[in-house]
């Protein structure tokens, strides 16, 4: 069964810290990868892709992926009150097929 | 339109009645996607287009679903003897990838779909 994982959270952090948001998956054949923003009752949102091993910075946002481990993971530095949410991390299995995580549930409190 | 349309933003039916739900992507966009969005979960992936073929269908979950594109642009996801298990928030999304890689999927607001 090919899947994309994440914790659900919530993850709670106090405005200005990091926030570190991770997902594993299992398909190691996967070829890109990519962060969504949802607000409660919106649609999803890009907000990061990433292609290669290492890290790829954006502003506040950094992702970061390790294929041999098949590990990625997004930072959010200074948090904001505005960046809670829910992220979904997706995975193109290669075949053009976006699949995505559950979801981490992401609060920043001021 | 600049975005991803869908029709109806809410539907509600009762268990047993067909219902379809429609995708307008953005023009030109080659790509287009149907998930489905339980309450808490990400988006279960149905089946995606190229142009006006399904590329893949594999997540459609059994032969009450089907969908159709059939000039390459507007979809028609339709649903036969809905079940309540059906409800659900129903995503269509567009992109400009071809082949293998997607790029950045768009996504219409959803329609809701309530089977009661």
């Amino acid at each position: 069964q090919k899947e994309v994982e994440q914790n659900s959270g919530p993850l709670s952090v106090p405005e200005g810290a990091i926030a570190s948001l991770n997902c594993t998956y299992s398909d190691r054949g996967s070829q890109s990868f990519f962060w969504y923003r949802q607000y409660s009752g919106k649609s999803p949102e890009l907000i990061m892709s990433i292609y290669s091993n290492g890290d790829k910075e954006d502003g506040r946002f950094t992702a970061q992926l390790n294929k041999a481990s098949q590990y990625v993971s997004l930072l959010i530095r200074d948090s904001q009150p505005s960046d809670s949410a829910t992220y979904l991390c997706a995975v193109n299995e290669g075949t053009g097929k976006l699949i995505f995580g559950q979801g981490t549930t992401l609060q920043v409190k001021p | 339109g600049a975005g991803v349309s869908q029709t109806p933003s809410n539907k509600v039916t009762e268990k047993g009645k067909y219902v379809e739900l429609r995708c307008d992507p953005i023009s030109g966009h080659t790509a287009l996607y149907w998930y489905r969005q339980s309450l808490g979960q990400g988006p279960e992936f149905l089946i995606y287009f190229q142009g006006t073929g399904a590329a893949d269908d594999s997540g459609l979950p059994n032969d009450r679903f089907f969908a159709v594109r059939p000039e390459g642009s507007v979809s028609t996801l339709k649903i036969q003897r809905t079940e309540r298990g059906d409800s659900a928030v129903y995503l269509c999304a567009s992109s400009l990838g071809s082949g293998s890689s997607p790029g950045e999927l768009f996504f219409g607001e959803g329609s809701r779909l309530t089977v009661l």
